[in-house]
This record gives structure tokens, C-alpha cells and sequence, in this order.
């Protein structure tokens, strides 16, 4: 069965940091990107970054380069997202999404989601 | 960016009724349209992918089609646990992947 718990979310000032961190299991965790997808209150899910599975390969959503960093452990199973320099309006629940082989990018599975507030 | 125009905002009909929802895009994103479902407090729920498609586990009661800028999610007689928030997604051009603003399934 394939499990996604993500960590990490808090409160934080703006112009603060954040680490959030989701584990995985349930299946070959080298094969698949990995994403986070965010949701603000009352607004439709946005896609944030992903990471592809074997050469680590990076993408963003403009307005989050050069403040949020994607990584992962394939050793460990998980996928982080350092974020930097926080504003009011990166506030929202954080899900770690897996997607498909190389960049295929449906996201098959979600985590229960992690809640960022930037106040 | 290709941006994706759901229709109608917000869908009220009656468990056994059938349900169309309207995703277009902006652009045309060829077959590589997806649809989720999300229900409070819930993670979404992968249905469709590549239009047509339905996910592992995913009823046959839920459909897609489409292709180019116009797509359908059609649920063909809807369930009390079918109401609930759909999105739709496009991985045709990206980064950015992008979602629809959501059509609300809603109890009449």
C-alpha cells in the first residue's frame, strides 16, 4: 500500500523558513517524481515543485525559485522542501503527490497534507 | 501557462442523477488532461488521467473524454459520496502544471 506522510508544517513569520518533509513507502521510491502541490484556503490546488526519481532533476513554479529547494533521499525514502524567505501568501496546506515514471506528471497518490501559516 | 476554465462553479443535483463537468483549456494540452476529487479534510483522489483513462480502484460510473482545449468528467448516476470538489490538471506544457479553479458537486 502505498503511504505518503508529510511533516514539517508550522506557523512561521514572513520572511521566515521551513523544512517540510514527507516519507514514503509502498512502492519503488527511485522510479517516481515526487511533488508538492499546495492548496490555499478556498483556492484550487497549485503544483509547486517536483523532483524526478534516479537524476534528481528539479522544476518550480515561478514564485517559488530562488526561495524553495526540492531534495531527496532515495536511501531514505523521503522528499523535502526547504522553504525560505516565506510571505503571506505561500500559506496553505502542503501535500507531498507521487507521480508517474520518469515525468510523468498525474499525480497518482497524495499525503494527508501539512498546514503552512505565514503571519 | 495554460489555463484551465472549469464549468459551472458549483453542480447541484440528486444521488442517481448524472453529472457533467466541463474542464477547457486555454490551449490545446492534447490528451494529457487529469481529474481529481477532493473532499474536506481529505487528500485528492486521482480519477481520470490522459482524458479517458480512470485510476486503479477508480468506478466505472466515472467517465472521461475530450481532447485538444475541451473536456468531460461525467459521473453517470451519482452516489452519496460522489459530492464533493473536482479539479481538473494538465501535464501537456509545463512546469507550470496547472489545475482548474474547481466545480463544487453539491447535494440539491
Amino acid at each position: 500500500e502505498v503511504q505518503l506522510l508529510e511533516s514539517g508544517g508550522d506557523l512561521v513569520q514572513p520572511g521566515g523558513s521551513l523544512r517540510l518533509s514527507c516519507a514514503a513507502s509502498g512502492f519503488t521510491f527511485s522510479d517516481y517524481v515526487m511533488n508538492w502541490v499546495r492548496q490555499a484556503p478556498g483556492k484550487g490546488p497549485e503544483w509547486v515543485s517536483g523532483i524526478t526519481g534516479s537524476d534528481f532533476r528539479t522544476f518550480y513554479i515561478d514564485s517559488v525559485k530562488g526561495r524553495f529547494t526540492i531534495s531527496r533521499d532515495n536511501s531514505k525514502n523521503t522528499v523535502s522542501l526547504q522553504m525560505n524567505s516565506l510571505r503571506a501568501e505561500d500559506t496553505a496546506v502542503y501535500y507531498c503527490a507521487k507521480g508517474g515514471r520518469g515525468t510523468a506528471m498525474v499525480f497518482d497518490y497524495w499525503g494527508q497534507g501539512t498546514l503552512v501559516t505565514v503571519s | 501557462e495554460i489555463v484551465l476554465t472549469q464549468s459551472p462553479a458549483t453542480l447541484s443535483l440528486s444521488p442517481g442523477d448524472r453529472a457533467t463537468l466541463s474542464c477547457r483549456a486555454s490551449q490545446s494540452v492534447s490528451s494529457y488532461l487529469a481529474w481529481y476529487q477532493k473532499k474536506p479534510g481529505q487528500a485528492p483522489r486521482l480519477l481520470i488521467y490522459d482524458a479517458s483513462n480512470r485510476a486503479t480502484g477508480i468506478p466505472a460510473r466515472f467517465s472521461g473524454s475530450g481532447s485538444g482545449t475541451d473536456f468531460t468528467l461525467t459521473i453517470s448516476s451519482l452516489e452519496p459520496g460522489d459530492f464533493a470538489v473536482y479539479y481538473c490538471q494538465q501535464r501537456y506544457i509545463w512546469p507550470p502544471l496547472t489545475f482548474g479553479q474547481g466545480t463544487r458537486l453539491e447535494i440539491k
